[in-house]
């Protein structure tokens, strides 16, 4: 069964650092693997998604992920962090079947001025 | 547009009552899914349905029913309200995916449920 694990549930960086967000997967088909953000009081939405057609994902909002499959890691990273990439940040894999997903835990990102 | 709206915003219960969550989509999508969001736990699948009048458990089904009347609507029920029931609920819809395919899954805002 595929899952995902996030490490670290919140993360504090100052504002014009680097973003890194830590995603494994495990998996036992090549994945699809996406991450989602989901600002204060609202729904998730996607950043971006990896469907094995290049290693290295670009998303909204200058984040971008790369696939590296020999480590079975999908990290988010992002050059310069902005005040406005405060939010909680979920890694999901698709399951092998359908369009269902399974998310990891979330790593809520605070950027401090 | 409106995309993917719930009903209620915000409930609180008390133990043992029940109540219905409404899920609507105007994407014309065939997949509806409810999850729930708990701190540390991510969002965990329900139930789900691929098309009007079928529905089916995802991974935390105990304790909810669903129903998919009509294909824009997914309802989401709680016969007994429980505290371990609290939690933040999020419905999503999609386009039907296949083992080749996925189509991105809309999010609701949610529904912030509190059962004392």
């Amino acid at each position: 069964a595929q899952s995902v694990t996030q490490l670290g549930s919140h993360v504090s960086v100052s504002e014009g650092a680097l973003v890194l967000l830590r995603c494994n997967y495990s998996s036992s088909v090549p994945p699809y693997l996406f991450w989602y953000v989901q600002y204060p009081n609202q729904g998730l939405q996607l950043l971006l998604k990896y469907t094995s057609a290049a290693t290295l994902v670009k998303g909204i909002n200058g984040f971008e992920a790369e696939f590296k499959k020999s480590e079975t890691s999908f990290h988010l990273t992002k050059p310069s962090a902005h005040m406005s990439d405060a939010a909680e940040y979920f890694c999901a894999v698709r399951k092998a079947a359908g369009n269902k997903l399974t998310f990891g835990g979330g790593t809520r990102v605070l950027v401090k001025p | 547009n409106a995309g993917v709206t719930q009903t209620p915003k915000f409930r609180v219960l008390k133990t043992g009552q029940s109540m219905t969550l409404l899920c609507a989509q105007d994407m014309n999508h065939e997949y509806m899914y409810w999850y729930r969001q708990d701190p540390g736990m991510g969002l965990r699948l329900i139930h789900y349905s691929v098309g009007e009048g079928t529905t089916a458990k995802g991974e935390v089904p105990d304790g909810y029913n669903v129903s998919r009347l009509k294909k824009q609507n997914f309802l989401l029920g709680l016969e007994s309200a429980a505290p371990s029931q609290t939690s933040v609920y999020f419905c999503a819809s999609s386009y039907s995916g296949t083992s080749e395919t996925y189509n991105e899954q809309f999010f609701g805002p949610g529904t912030r449920l509190t059962v004392l």
